[in-house]
């Protein structure tokens, strides 16, 4: 049980450069949420996704942020033209159950660096 | 907005003693999570407490919930150096509904 994984673990880009960040939930997790943490700041929601499906994509920023989660594969972020303030750490957590009965599994987070 | 606020935003002592951490949040909600985070690291799950719950244990661990005034309070019991971490709470109204957490209060335990 490799808990929930996500890579790269730190991410540098120049302004303009896309970047894709990628996680792979626990396994049997089938809900997977990414949050957005700026420096000394609580974790902010973007989106939640089930297999195939955006379930919850109100906290995405409008332009140039898109996620997915394939049927097959990991559940990808992705961050088109890079700004400065889209230096954060991006967060990804896995729940089995529709119910959070046990609360989430987060990773150990993208540190995304814009330069 | 339903987020969670903590406090103190940051506390600081001795191995040994008790600490405590408050949270309010503005909302109706289903369940109230805390997670521990260490620096540069991802959040731990720590404990779940249900709206009609108003007290739970796990281990060192004691979380009180009191939905009349919005709040909980994580209480960590002959704390040791290594529960130096920022500590989260988060609110949720169940279900698919995703997470609304605080800033966080800033544990530091002393040796």
């Amino acid at each position: 049980n490799a808990g929930v994984m996500q890579n790269p673990r730190h991410l540098v880009r120049r302004r303009g450069q896309e970047a894709r960040l990628r996680c792979s939930p626990m396994k049997g997790h089938s809900h997977v949420y990414w949050y957005r943490q700026l420096p000394e700041e609580g974790l902010k929601f973007m989106v939640y996704l089930q297999k195939e499906n955006i379930i919850d994509e109100s906290g995405m920023p409008k332009e140039r942020f898109s996620a997915e989660f394939p049927k097959e594969g990991p559940s990808i972020l992705r961050i088109q033209q890079v700004v400065r303030g889209d230096s954060a750490a991006y967060f990804c957590a896995s729940s089995q159950s529709f119910e959070q009965l046990y609360g989430y599994t987060f990773g150990s987070g993208t540190r995304l660096t814009v330069v | 907005s339903q987020q969670g606020e903590e406090d103190p935003q940051a506390l600081s002592i001795q191995e040994g003693e008790n600490a405590t951490m408050n949270c309010s949040y503005k909302t109706s909600i289903n369940n109230l999570q805390w997670y521990r985070q260490n620096s540069g690291r991802g959040l731990v799950h720590l404990i779940l407490i249900r709206s009609n719950e108003r007290e739970k244990h796990s281990g060192r661990l004691r979380v009180t919930l009191d939905t009349s005034k919005k709040s909980s309070s994580l209480l960590i019991t002959a704390s040791r150096a290594a529960d130096t971490a920022s500590y989260f709470c988060a609110t949720s109204k169940g279900g698919s509904e995703k997470l609304v957490f605080g800033k966080g209060t800033k544990l530091t335990v002393n040796p």
